[in-house]
C-alpha cells in the first residue's frame, strides 16, 4: 500500500541553529499534509498543515516546504531551542476520506 | 476547550483480560479515530467514525478488537481476550466535518502481561 517515510532517523541540532526535517511520500493523489510533534509520554501535536495547491508555509519558527514533482515535505524549524526536542511525524491525506497516513517519524535532538 | 480526553492513562492487565479504553472527542468534532503506536510498527489508524458511524474498520487487527461510539461525545476501544502483543500505546483524535486537521488525545498506554 502506499506509505509516508516509514524509517526514525535521528537529527541532532544545536541550540539556536535551523532544523530540517524530511520526508518522503508515495501517493501522487495525496492533497493534503500535516506535521506533528510528539514529545515523549503525550500524543501528536499539531505543527503546521498544508495543501497540495501550495508550495510553502509559514507559521511561528516552523516553514512547510511541498514539493510534488519528488513528492518530498519538509519541516524547517528556525532557531531551534531545546523545548523542540521530540520526534516528529508528516502524514498524507488522499483526496476522498479522512484518513490520514503517517510516517515513521523523525527524531530531533537539540543540543545546548 | 478541554481537548481529546482519554482514560485511563495506563493499564495493565493480564493475558485474557477485557480491555475497555474510552475517548471524549472535542465538541463540535464528529470524526473520530483511533490509532494504536508501537515502536515496531508506529502509528497506525486503527477505525474511523463520521457521525458515531463507523466508516473505516481495515485497520483493526482482528475480531478481537471491537470499537464503538454510541454518541457524539463518547467512543469506547475493547480489546477481548487481551495479549502480550496488544501492548501499546492507544490514541484516540478527533476533527470536525470538512477540515483535515486531527487533534490527538494524551493517549492510554496498556500493558498486558
Amino acid at each position: 500500500g502506499e506509505s509516508v517515510g516509514l524509517h526514525l532517523p535521528t537529527l541532532s541540532v544545536q541550540e539556536g541553529d535551523n532544523s530540517i526535517i524530511n520526508c518522503a511520500y508515495s501517493n501522487s493523489a495525496s492533497d493534503y499534509f500535516i506535521w506533528y510533534k510528539q514529545e515523549s509520554g503525550k500524543g501528536p501535536q499539531f505543527i503546521i498543515d498544508i495543501r497540495s495547491n501550495m508550495d510553502k508555509r509559514q507559521g511561528q519558527r516552523v516553514t512547510v516546504l511541498l514539493n510534488k514533482t519528488v513528492k518530498h515535505l519538509s519541516l524547517q524549524i528556525a532557531a531551534t531551542q531545546p523545548g523542540d526536542s521530540a520526534v516528529y511525524f508528516c502524514a498524507e491525506k488522499g483526496a476522498a476520506g479522512n484518513k490520514l497516513t503517517f510516517g515513521g517519524g523523525t527524531r530531533v535532538l537539540v543540543k545546548p | 476547550d478541554a481537548g481529546v480526553i482519554q482514560s485511563p492513562r495506563h493499564e495493565v492487565t493480564e493475558m485474557g483480560q477485557e480491555v475497555t479504553l474510552r475517548c471524549k472527542p472535542i465538541s463540535g468534532h464528529n470524526s473520530l479515530f483511533w490509532y494504536r503506536q508501537t515502536m515496531m510498527r508506529g502509528l497506525e489508524l486503527l477505525i474511523y467514525f463520521n457521525n458515531n458511524v463507523p466508516i473505516d474498520d481495515s485497520g483493526m487487527p482482528e475480531d478481537r478488537f471491537s470499537a464503538k461510539m454510541p454518541n457524539a461525545s463518547f467512543s469506547t476501544l475493547k480489546i477481548q481476550p487481551s495479549e502480550p502483543r496488544d501492548s501499546a500505546v492507544y490514541f484516540c483524535a478527533s476533527t470536525r466535518d470538512y477540515t483535515d486537521t486531527q487533534y490527538f488525545g494524551p493517549g492510554t498506554r496498556l500493558t498486558v502481561l
